[in-house]
């Protein structure tokens, strides 16, 4: 299977501070690719989909400017948490998909964990 | 909106099977998934079935699909210690894009 990595593993930030998330496809050109944020013992919520060379499709009740998706070319998805308030602290993990067997698989990344101080 | 419904945790004895339950909430749903998520590892599919089929099987994953009671489920037999991990149900409500929808996760603990 495909394999997606993020950086960085692990970021604390300031309050008022943006963060960039990177999001690779090491062995796939992605089209397509999803952000995903999980709090702790809660379902993984879809924030948006990244759209190679087009605007990001975000789910409802996702800011988007608060998050900014820019997915510049088939290997790379960034996420950028604008102006970072503690409530975004939280699990956040991309996903690359591609059609196969008829169904979309997704493979996964490691997540990154971002805590605002 | 809805949630995908699973109970949060399940404890085996090794050897014996597991039975996690998932309620999902859309009905036109193409495909219902079952993901693993071990610590600090990204999720993994482990299967996954299209709603025109009641049942599959995959080695020692068996799945079931009620699609008039929206409920899913994942057997694992003979589980083994390597099978502790938190399983995610997830449904597409219908995208063909890829989007998934998914449930709190079911931490699994196998007691040798």
């Amino acid at each position: 299977g495909a394999v997606v990595s993020q950086h960085p593993s692990r970021v604390i930030c300031k309050s008022g501070t943006s963060v960039k998330i990177e999001c690779r496809s090491l062995d796939f050109q992605a089209t397509t690719m999803f952000w995903y944020r999980q709090f702790p013992k809660q379902s993984l919520m879809l924030m948006a989909t990244s759209n190679e060379g087009s605007k990001a499709t975000y789910e409802q009740g996702v800011e988007k400017d608060k998050f900014l998706i820019n997915h510049a070319s088939l290997t790379l998805s960034t996420l950028t948490v604008t102006s970072a308030h503690p409530e975004d602290s939280s699990f956040y993990i991309c996903s690359v998909s591609f059609l196969a067997g008829g169904t979309n698989e997704q493979f996964f990344g490691p997540g990154t964990r971002l805590t605002v101080l | 909106g809805e949630d995908v419904e699973q109970s949060l945790f399940l404890s085996v004895r090794e050897g014996d099977s597991s039975v996690i339950n998932c309620t999902y909430t859309d009905s036109s749903s193409t495909y219902l998934y079952w993901y693993k998520q071990e610590p600090g590892a990204g999720l993994q599919l482990l299967t996954y079935i299209f709603s025109n089929m009641d049942m599959k099987q995959d080695q020692r994953l068996t799945v079931l699909l009620n699609k008039k009671d929206k409920h899913l489920s994942l057997r694992i037999a003979d589980t083994q210690t390597g099978d502790s991990a938190i399983y995610f149900c997830a449904e597409d409500r219908g995208s063909t894009l890829g989007r998934l929808y998914f449930g709190r996760g079911t931490q699994l603990t196998v007691w040798p």
